[in-house]
């Protein structure tokens, strides 16, 4: 068990159009999330906590009106990259925490964004 | 805050030899520490917490170790495969219940 699983695996757009990438937990509820920004051959980088039903905390020098996290329901929390540009090229993350305890984290697969 | 430390080289090691890799970190003491193996393209797959007042864990060819003395925690994987070649990653607890990871460390393995 606990699975979560990311859409889309990959996406390619242009410069200035918005993206959502989708993180689900498969088979348990997951009252918080975490979206994670890793550049290449850099470590994770923690962007903000999702939580279900209330507004995402976001880590110092995210910028929260441009990558967008909704937390929707305790299975699916969504983040809008706007506007994006060739920076926000990366590979994007989400985790999942299973019950309260802070050390049960599943990570998704990844979404590779490149932005032309 | 805490910076996780790793040696970010490739690590070469022969066939059924132990790979060491080392984890440092640089502030206050941790409560755990965990390790991850992530594949290139993949998302990082959790593979043992050790606990501050662990000396030790083992998880068949796998095993952690942690001394706050040193501020540092050791993996290692006796019998080293090739499938074992991979990125593997340190982290503690960071910001808002996320984690704080380190670079991680390209382990290969040579047949």
């Amino acid at each position: 068990g606990a699975v979560v699983s990311q859409h889309p695996s990959w996406v390619i757009c242009k410069s200035g159009t918005s993206v959502k990438i989708e993180c689900r937990s498969l088979d348990f509820q997951a009252t918080t999330m975490f979206w994670y920004r890793q550049f290449p051959k850099q470590s994770l980088m923690l962007m903000a906590t999702s939580n279900e039903g209330s507004k995402a905390t976001y880590e110092q020098g995210v910028e929260k009106d441009k990558f967008l996290i909704n937390h929707a329901s305790l299975t699916l929390s969504t983040l809008t990259v706007t506007s994006a540009h060739p920076e926000d090229s990366s590979f994007y993350i989400c985790s999942a925490r299973r019950g309260s305890s802070y050390n049960e984290q599943f990570f998704g697969p990844g979404t590779r964004l490149t932005v032309l | 805050s805490q910076k996780i430390e790793q040696n970010s080289e490739a690590l070469n090691i022969q066939e059924g030899k132990t790979a060491t890799l080392t984890c440092n970190y640089t502030n206050y003491s941790p409560a755990y520490l965990q390790w991850y193996r992530q594949d290139p393209g993949r998302g990082p797959v959790f593979l043992l917490l050790i606990r501050e007042n662990e000396k030790e864990k083992r998880k068949e060819r796998l095993k952690v170790t942690f001394d706050t003395t040193l501020k540092q925690s050791l993996f290692h994987i006796t019998a080293s495969q090739p499938a074992d070649s991979a990125t593997y990653l340190c982290a503690t607890r960071g910001g808002a219940d996320g984690l704080t990871f380190g670079k991680g460390t390209h382990l290969i393995i040579q047949p």
